[in-house]
């Protein structure tokens, strides 16, 4: 069975500063890893997603992720913080049920980003 | 293009009563996902379909919940009775099949409180 972890409960970072959030994952075969961001009473919007290429995926918003196959980790950077990033982000493998199309998420991680 | 839509975003009921989510997904999406999120943890698969089939209800308490999509575009996810355990958030998700069949698009969700 497939699993993420998210060591992080929450990472502070003042605005104007570079961000990482970390992810490791665990899954059979080759991976596909997604990013989304939770905002109050919201739902998660996706920020990016890797299924194959570049190690280096671009997002929405600015933020790109960085998928390391060596240490399964896919951690979500961002260069310059915004105060609006503030929010929950939770990074997510997809496994495989009948439909080949199951979201394992992890518990999220707290961005705070403080001016 | 309009997102996924849920109804009520709040209900509060005690506990042994029943209750009621409604989704409408992405026009033209035929995978459907329930998924369930408790307070300071990530989202957790319920039920997927896809068309009006179930591909996916390996984590669904079936004792006391129940999902359908009859004709293959909105769906219901009834929880009857409901217990104290049961307050989380219900999200529902859509995907295409082609295209960007990867990635899931989230609605605002349903706070459940029960009492």
């Amino acid at each position: 069975a497939q699993s993420v972890a998210q060591p992080e409960d929450q990472v502070n970072v003042a605005e104007g500063n570079p961000l990482t959030v970390k992810c490791t994952y665990s899954v059979s075969g080759n991976p596909y890893l997604f990013w989304y961001v939770q905002y109050p009473n919201r739902g998660l919007q996706f920020l990016l997603k890797y299924i194959t290429g570049d190690n280096l995926v671009k997002g929405s918003y600015g933020f790109e992720a960085e998928f390391n196959k060596s240490q399964t980790s896919f951690h979500l950077k961002k260069p310059s913080a915004l105060v609006s990033d503030s929010a929950l982000y939770f990074c997510a493998v997809r496994g495989y049920n009948n439909a080949g199309n199951m979201l394992t998420f992890g518990g999220g991680t707290r961005l705070m980003v403080k001016p | 293009e309009a997102g996924v839509a849920q109804s009520p975003r709040y209900k509060i009921i005690e506990k042994r009563q029943s209750v009621a989510f409604w989704c409408n997904p992405i026009s033209g999406h035929a995978t459907l996902y329930w998924y369930q999120q408790i307070l300071g943890q990530g989202p957790k698969l319920l039920i997927q379909f896809q068309n009006n089939g179930v591909v996916d209800d390996s984590q669904l308490p079936k004792d006391r919940f129940s999902a359908e999509r009859l004709k293959g575009v909105d769906s219901t996810l009834k929880i009857q009775p409901a217990k104290l355990e049961d307050s989380a958030v219900y999200l529902c998700a859509s995907s295409s099949i082609q295209g960007t069949k990867n990635i899931q698009y989230f609605g605002a969700g349903t706070r459940l409180s029960v009492l």
